[in-house]
């Protein structure tokens, strides 16, 4: 089933202590990307990947860090969490991208809400 | 910058009703327009997606047409069911490689 899977589902950290959200997806899709989902502000783009090794920030990137060294894999790493990136997280991967969108089609991961206290 | 807007931000119906969500974006050099559902605690479905060239898709029930001269897109539901209740998101895709996400229509319907 062609899909993209984002781990874990539900995270709750304290302050400080790095984390990584992983996403991995089985589409062969060149454009992965970040979002996080807030009440009142839909969905804003963390970052975003166009292909392996090519990253950029999206609109909201402070305090948050990725890397795409295989294409299937784009992991959402937080060094040092803080109380206001406790949010919906989202991984989207579509076959081409430039910019800050994807030429096709997203396919979304099932999100993960993350919680830092 | 480009604003998306969603109009109404929830919406209450009876079952079978038609009804109609609205999407409106300021800049109308949009490349793609994607119509997503999203149910509670869940990720994003994409139900249609509608390049620039073309004004309206169809899958099953639901129906979306965009008309850019005046920024608009329409989202329409045939014959609703409960199953249809969630949350229905708008996202531009613009040629200068930028997308907006709209809030969402939160659509509940009732038995």
């Amino acid at each position: 089933e062609a899909q993209v899977t984002q781990n874990p589902r539900y995270l709750i950290t304290v302050t400080g202590k790095k984390l990584t959200v992983t996403c991995s997806q089985n589409m062969n899709h060149e454009y992965m990307s970040w979002y996080r989902q807030d009440p009142g502000l839909g969905l804003r783009q963390i970052y975003y990947s166009m292909n392996v090794e090519v990253t950029d920030k999206g609109d909201v990137p402070e305090g948050y860090k990725v890397s795409r060294k295989e294409k299937r894999n784009f992991p959402l790493i937080l060094e040092s969490p803080s109380p206001n990136q406790t949010s919906l997280y989202f991984c989207a991967s579509s076959l081409s991208g430039t910019g800050s969108g994807p030429s096709y089609g997203y396919t979304f991961g099932s999100g993960t809400r993350l919680t830092v206290v | 910058k480009q604003e998306v807007t969603q109009i109404p931000a929830a919406l209450s119906v009876p079952e079978g009703e038609n009804l109609v969500l609205n999407c409106s974006f300021t800049d109308s050099a949009i490349y793609n327009l994607q119509w997503f559902r999203q149910d509670p605690g869940k990720g994003l479905t994409s139900l249609l997606l509608i390049q620039s060239s073309q004004r309206e898709q169809t899958s099953g029930r639901l129906n979306a047409s965009l008309d850019k001269s005046s920024g608009r897109s329409t989202l329409y539901i045939a014959a609703s069911q409960p199953g249809d209740s969630a949350t229905y998101l708008c996202a531009v895709y613009l040629s200068n490689n930028d997308m907006r996400f709209g809030a969402g229509t939160r659509l509940t319907v009732k038995p």
